[in-house]
């Protein structure tokens, strides 16, 4: 079955920095974009970061660009977000998502998702 | 920056057919894509690139898209249909865009 596993989600102070790692298994992890959505306690989706099945392009939400670093590394199945100088609102569960071809584009929608890993900015 | 709108909440009563629509500037210019999130799960894609259902997904999804609204048609819609559904699309300077979300109760 294809799957998703995300991990490396806590508590953090704010300014802090957190590591998520999503681990991809049961299909071809370097023919697809992937990307990073989050939720916040009681709200909706907001979608935070994706990069191309290469690793060559990336994108970023306004609310995380300068921030936040997503990557992978094809070899061993695994999607990476680095996140520095955390804020309380960016309190949420991440997910990660496999996107349904190579590249973030007109056609992107999310066919695969992990079970998320919750994030939590607090003093 | 682009933007996604949905109504908070819509009502059916079990067997009639549920509408569910997203508005956005040119949206049937776009591809708009919807998922179905059950409280405590994952999102889970149901209709892509305007009126596609994944495997799995069963025949009373359908989906559409044109001028300025995708509309998510739920037909005889069950129980096990209540949920909150969001719409996405994807925008040259926004990248991915999500609505809102709606949450669908069945009477």
């Amino acid at each position: 079955e294809v799957q998703l596993v995300e991990s490396g989600g806590g508590l953090v102070q704010p300014g802090g920095s957190l590591r998520l790692s999503c681990a991809a298994s049961r299909f071809t992890f370097s023919s697809y974009a992937m990307s990073w959505v989050r939720q916040a306690p009681g709200k909706g989706l907001e979608w935070v970061s994706a990069i191309s099945g290469s690793g060559a392009n990336t994108n970023y939400a306004d609310s995380v660009k300068g921030r936040f670093t997503i990557s992978r590394d094809n070899p061993e199945n695994t999607l990476y977000l680095q996140m520095n100088n955390l804020r309380a609102d960016d309190t949420a569960t991440y997910y990660c998502a496999k996107d349904r071809g190579i590249a973030a584009s007109s056609t992107s929608a999310f066919d695969i998702w992990g079970q998320g890993t919750m994030v939590t900015v607090s003093s | 920056s682009y933007e996604l709108t949905q109504p908070p909440s819509v009502s059916v009563s079990a067997g009639q057919t549920a509408s569910i629509t997203c508005s956005g500037d040119k949206l049937g210019d776009k591809y708009a894509c919807w998922y179905q999130q059950k409280p405590g799960q994952s999102p889970v894609l149901v209709i892509y690139q305007d009126n596609k259902r994944p495997s799995g997904i069963p025949e009373r999804f359908s989906g559409s898209n044109s001028g300025n609204t995708a509309t998510l048609t739920i037909s005889g819609t069950q129980a096990m249909d209540e949920a909150d559904y969001y719409c996405q699309a994807w925008d040259s300077s926004t990248y991915v865009v999500f609505g809102g979300g709606t949450k669908l109760t069945v009477l």
